[in-house]
């Protein structure tokens, strides 16, 4: 689990603004899936990212979410224009490229006041 | 056909008693079943997984059995501890997509 780190941990957000979300997968792997967990929820698939690619983005909502993963550097995840229904806690996870273990990150809290 | 249902949705056991999480699913194509465990404030961490050409799996004090005709699985702990105490997903993964369809997940909370 502490493999994967995500930043920052605790995120507010006034409603419209920009809310960017980090993730550094475990070293070594280069499938990283970004889901979303609303309280007394279940996680949610958002998008499964490669190097420099989105291989599955099916879950992510049409507008204001988008993600990248670069050749160097994190993941990211950014919301634009953020609103309450935002606030939720998003989890990154890293694979192996043979593995079917996802190691979760702790996780980042967006709280959109 | 996605969807992988869970329950029940929490569950309350007495120390020393046998939890048991139900899951169900659709999809056929599915050919792995982990089950993660959450603690408060953590991201969730693999417990135990079983593939479908097994029955049962056994690790510790936790199982997993499969049924596949029927669709469903279950994760039993034995002589659960209050540290046992989390919120556990079931999870449905088919190779090739690298997606895990997860169920909406069982708060679990033994009394010591």
């Amino acid at each position: 689990n502490a493999g994967v780190m995500q930043n920052p941990r605790h995120l507010v957000r006034r409603r419209g603004q920009e809310a960017r979300l980090r993730c550094s997968p475990m070293k070594g792997h280069s499938h990283v899936y970004w889901y979303r967990q609303l309280p007394e929820e279940g996680l949610k698939f958002m998008v499964y990212l490669q190097k420099e690619n989105i291989i599955d983005e099916s879950g992510m909502p049409k507008e204001r979410f988008s993600a990248e993963f670069p050749k160097e550097g994190p993941s990211i995840l950014r919301i634009q224009q953020v609103v309450r229904g935002d606030s939720a806690a998003y989890f990154c996870a890293s694979f192996t490229n043979s593995g079917t273990e996802a190691f979760f990150g702790q996780g980042t809290r967006l709280t959109v006041v | 056909q996605q969807q992988v249902k869970q329950s029940p949705q929490s569950l309350i056991v007495q120390k020393g008693g046998i939890s048991i999480i139900n899951c169900a699913y659709e999809n056929t194509a599915f050919d792995y079943f982990p089950w993660y465990q959450q603690f408060p404030g953590k991201g969730p961490a693999l417990l135990i997984a079983i593939r479908p050409d097994v029955s049962e799996k056994k690790e510790g004090r936790f199982t997993i059995s499969f049924n596949k005709s029927a669709k469903q699985f279950s994760l039993h702990i034995m002589d659960s501890q209050p540290g046992d105490s989390a919120t556990y997903f079931c999870a449905g993964w088919t190779s090739g997509t690298y997606k895990y369809i997860f169920g909406t997940g069982t708060r679990l909370k033994v009394l010591a």
